[in-house]
């Protein structure tokens, strides 16, 4: 079974420019969470979209936004990009209303913004 | 979700067991205590979870106390592999809208 599939691995942009990062969960998962993690910080909570509908995030600007497809994919979206965004963006998946909602996550886009 | 406290970092002898504390003192009764891990630059790595009896699974046992206010995770045999982060987490399980906060975690470093 394929686990969180993010891409791509590397970006590298322009101060200003637009990121798009995507997000596949497993499988039979629904929901999508977004994850930030600049060097040698902590992971902190970006969005949750489940069944295509965003609903929660963290205490992020606007500029940080995404949308959840039919599928379950997911994207992120971060406009006007400040060099404080480089950082690693993580996506993990689970499915609510299981026993077992334990989140499994990607690998990670590494974002850096020059 | 309760908050958690755990050393900030840790040293392990390869072949020895790792006993990685977490103290959470205000946790509630429906809050299962979760372990995940992040070797350096990757994604974090789900490894146990439990409420309040002991788990153990192909990667390590949790020991959580009877009042529930602390736990312990245990590699029973740690390799330099097991060179990582250790996060203890609680949530609520069943709930997939209660998100993992993640804390600073333990930097566990396994030594020859």
């Amino acid at each position: 079974e394929a686990g969180v599939t993010q891409s791509p691995t590397h970006l590298i942009k322009t101060r200003g420019q637009q990121a798009t990062l995507r997000c596949s969960p497993i499988s039979g998962h629904t929901s999508v969470y977004w994850y930030q993690q600049a060097l040698g910080l902590g992971l902190q909570f970006l969005l949750w979209y489940d069944e295509g509908e965003e609903r929660n995030r963290g205490n992020f600007p606007p500029r940080f936004s995404g949308r959840q497809f039919p599928n379950y994919s997911s994207e992120l979206n971060v406009n006007a990009l400040e060099l404080e965004d480089s950082a690693l963006y993580l996506c993990a998946s689970n499915s609510p209303g299981r026993r077992n909602t334990e989140a499994f996550f990607g690998q990670g886009t590494r974002l850096t913004v020059v | 979700d309760a908050k958690t406290t755990q050393p900030t970092s840790m040293d392990c002898a390869e072949g020895r067991a790792a006993n990685l504390p977490c103290n959470h003192s205000t946790i509630s009764g429906n809050e299962y205590v979760y372990w995940y891990r992040q070797i350096h630059s990757q994604g974090p790595q789900y490894i146990i979870h439990g409420l309040k009896n002991n788990e153990t699974n192909e990667m390590a046992s949790l020991i959580i106390t009877e009042d529930r206010k602390s736990s312990t995770l245990i590699l029973p045999h740690a390799t330099l592999r097991d060179t990582a982060v250790y996060y203890c987490i609680v949530r609520v399980a069943g709930n997939a809208g209660n998100m993992l906060t993640f804390g600073g975690g333990t930097r566990l470093m396994v030594k020859p």
